[in-house]
């Protein structure tokens, strides 16, 4: 069983609508959580960290936690063609001590069409 | 903006040859990972420095792979030698420091091609 596991798509979803990116895990003992966008060619950039289950916002983003159900997901409001990216998943386990190790998925690639 | 900085950004080498990437992280930073990434999966990690140790490289290929950070700032990771599956993107990324909190953040990567 993978650390990460998300759907790697591809996802389409046009102009304006809301699109929704899934991402469950293994361990029950992972605290952090990330969301990164990759354009094609490009590094990671970090888009959205959670710790806490519920929600938190940031713009046209929404990152939901679910701890009980291993359960990250990813909101993306009002689509815009400049969405279109591999999103990753990635969370930190602690290892006994305070320094964690990222998993990663392997990416939902997402693309918006006008 | 502070950035982590890598170098170079493209490297073509031949099999059998010696390569070798550079990285910078955000000023401040104490840890330090390098990863790898194979088109179409996500980053999978290589090494893992807090300061100048390593505390994870369970994933490094030892027989040819090595890291170091030696003043605990930049990092230099080195493949001999280089292999045709070792094309991929190698990618460096900092965070802050010890707290299992903190986010990495990441470089532009080097993109290597082995033929």
């Amino acid at each position: 069983q993978k650390e990460v596991e998300q759907n790697s798509g591809p996802l389409s979803v046009p102009e304006g609508a809301i699109a929704s990116l899934n991402c469950t895990y293994s361990d029950r003992g992972s605290q952090s959580f990330f969301w990164y966008r990759q354009y094609s060619g490009k590094s990671p950039e970090l888009i959205m960290s959670i710790y806490s289950n519920g929600d938190k916002e940031d713009g046209r983003f929404t990152a939901q936690l679910n701890k009980a159900s291993q359960y990250v997901s990813l909101l993306i409001r009002d689509s815009q063609p400049s969405d279109s990216a591999t999103y990753l998943c990635a969370v930190k386990r602690p290892r006994g001590s305070t320094l964690g190790r990222l998993y990663f998925g392997r990416g939902t690639q997402l693309t918006v069409w006008p | 903006e502070a950035e982590v900085a890598q170098s170079p950004r493209y490297k073509i080498t031949e099999k059998s040859q010696a390569v070798a990437f550079w990285c910078d992280p955000i000023s401040g930073h104490a840890t330090l990972y390098w990863y790898r990434q194979i088109l179409g999966q996500g980053p999978e990690l290589l090494v893992q420095f807090q300061d100048e140790s390593v505390v994870d490289d369970s994933q490094l290929p030892k027989d040819r792979f090595s890291a170091e950070r030696l003043k605990g700032v930049d990092s230099t990771l080195k493949i001999q030698p280089a292999e045709l599956g070792d094309s991929a993107m190698y990618l460096c990324a900092s965070s802050l420091g010890k707290d299992r909190w903190t986010e990495a953040f990441f470089g532009q990567g080097t993109r290597l091609t082995v033929v």
